[in-house]
């Protein structure tokens, strides 16, 4: 257990809805990153926050937004879905600000989301 | 932006025989991670290199960083079926505003055959 919790596990939707995954770090950690991890792509790196702030944004789509609330957990929103948004994303925590460079990434279970 | 590139995207091997992945950044990096993912699991962080030529060991697992700094490798010596899952490694560089950006290869899946 990372001690990184994310939910739900899995979510089945329609395309042109609209979700939001839920992410809770491990205690004490204040940066939160989301990864998309789609069959045979790796893990994408979407969006980094630390303490409540947007750190980093990577290959994350304008119909994807993400926020850390001041109790630091975090939520990604996915609208407009379509087919090939199915994939599994992970939340990872760590407790180093991002202007560390020695960072060990805790990885939540993920939350398998399909589109049909 | 960075790209890290990682080779072969699929290993199969006999148990008992060795396993190397490799891994190449487009730029140099301030350090490496590597991760494995365990079938239907998640990522779980291995080790990190951080100097040029830097080489670590862990029981059957060597990683090795680059000179330059832009490429790694991690070696597997003797694999067991307990090493089945996907390597991946992770270059860290700077993404500007004071933050340092982890980018994932794709992984290589490996599969040992009892």
């Amino acid at each position: 257990d990372s001690g990184v919790t994310q939910t739900p596990k899995h979510l089945i939707t329609a395309t042109g809805q609209r979700v939001t995954l839920r992410c809770s770090p491990r205690s004490g950690d204040l940066s939160v990153y989301w990864y998309q991890q789609s069959l045979d792509q790796g893990l994408q790196f979407l969006i980094q926050y630390y303490n409540g702030e947007e750190r980093a944004k990577g290959n994350i789509l304008e119909r994807f937004s993400a926020q850390q609330f001041p109790d630091l957990h975090s939520e990604l929103n996915l609208s407009s879905l379509e087919l090939g948004d199915s994939a599994l994303y992970f939340c990872a925590s760590s407790v180093d600000p991002p202007d560390r460079l020695n960072t060990e990434a805790f990885f939540g279970q993920g939350t398998r989301l399909t589109v049909v | 932006g960075q790209q890290v590139m990682q080779i072969p995207q699929y290993q199969h091997v006999q148990e008992g025989e060795d396993f190397t992945t490799y891994c190449n950044s487009s730029t140099t990096l301030s350090n490496i991670q590597w991760y494995k993912q365990r079938p239907g699991g998640h990522p779980v962080f291995l080790i990190q290199l951080v100097k040029s030529g830097e080489v670590k060991k862990q029981k059957r697992l060597t990683f090795q960083f680059g000179e330059a700094k832009k490429n790694s490798s991690l070696h597997i010596t003797a694999t067991q079926t307990t090493d089945v899952g996907t390597y991946f490694c992770a270059g860290r560089s700077y993404s500007g505003a004071g933050s340092y950006q982890l980018t994932f290869g794709k992984g290589t899946k490996l599969s040992v055959i009892p």
